[in-house]
């Protein structure tokens, strides 16, 4: 079974620019999770979808979105980016139907911003 | 909010010797999961070991053993038997039961497991 896939791994971008990041979960899952992870925050949570909705929100400013499609595929898109955005964004996704709180984690997506 | 605190920032161990970490967490949740994930050099999170509150049993999976204590919110790691693949950072991690998927983090652990 295919993990959770993350792309692209890196990226550079200049302030002011956009970015999306795309997060393919585990066949089946359809919840999907980002987390940016920084050395100085650690993990912060950014969102929570499931079935096209946004569950669940952290505490980001409104250039931080995302959405989920039907085939549960996720995507989070950065606007006007800044030099504190550098971090990596981790993707999760879980299968509810367990209801066992395990998320399975991608291998996350760097972003540095100059 | 939840908050989850891991106070010791780095931490050694000689290969075959055990180690602890700590954790410790603040919740007014009743029903709840922690979890102890860990992120090596470079590559995924994966996780370690989980526990249900409502279970007084700790949870224990090969060499890794959690000591939870709820009155205190309490949240240990234990390994035993430490291994070179052991090196990485650990973070625990809490979740509340039901309606999200989200997960609080503390700030994690960084393990080096010694020749």
């Amino acid at each position: 079974k295919a993990g959770v896939t993350q792309t692209p791994r890196y990226l550079i971008k200049t302030r002011g620019q956009q970015v999306t990041l795309s997060c393919s979960p585990i066949s089946g899952h359809r919840s999907v999770s980002w987390y940016q992870q920084t050395p100085g925050q650690g993990l912060q949570f950014l969102f929570e979808y499931f079935s096209e909705t946004q569950r669940n929100k952290g505490n980001f400013p409104g250039r931080f979105s995302g959405r989920q499609f039907s085939n549960s595929r996720s995507e989070m898109n950065v606007s006007t980016l800044e030099l504190g955005d550098s971090a990596l964004y981790l993707c999760a996704s879980s299968l509810l139907a367990e209801n066992t709180g395990e998320l399975f984690f991608g291998e996350g997506s760097r972003l540095t911003v100059l | 909010a939840q908050t989850v605190t891991q106070s010791q920032p780095e931490m050694s161990v000689q290969e075959a010797e055990t180690v602890t970490l700590s954790c410790t967490y603040d919740t007014s949740e009743s029903n709840y999961y922690l979890f102890w994930y860990k992120q090596p050099p470079s590559r995924q999170m994966i996780l370690v070991i989980r526990q249900e509150a409502y279970k007084q049993q700790n949870a224990t999976e090969n060499r890794f053993s959690v000591n939870f204590q709820k009155a205190a919110k309490s949240f240990s790691l234990k390994i035993s038997d430490s291994q070179l693949g052991d090196t990485a950072m650990y973070f625990c991690a809490f979740g509340a039961q039901g309606g999200s998927e989200k997960l609080v983090f503390g700030k994690g652990t960084k393990l080096t497991v010694n020749p």
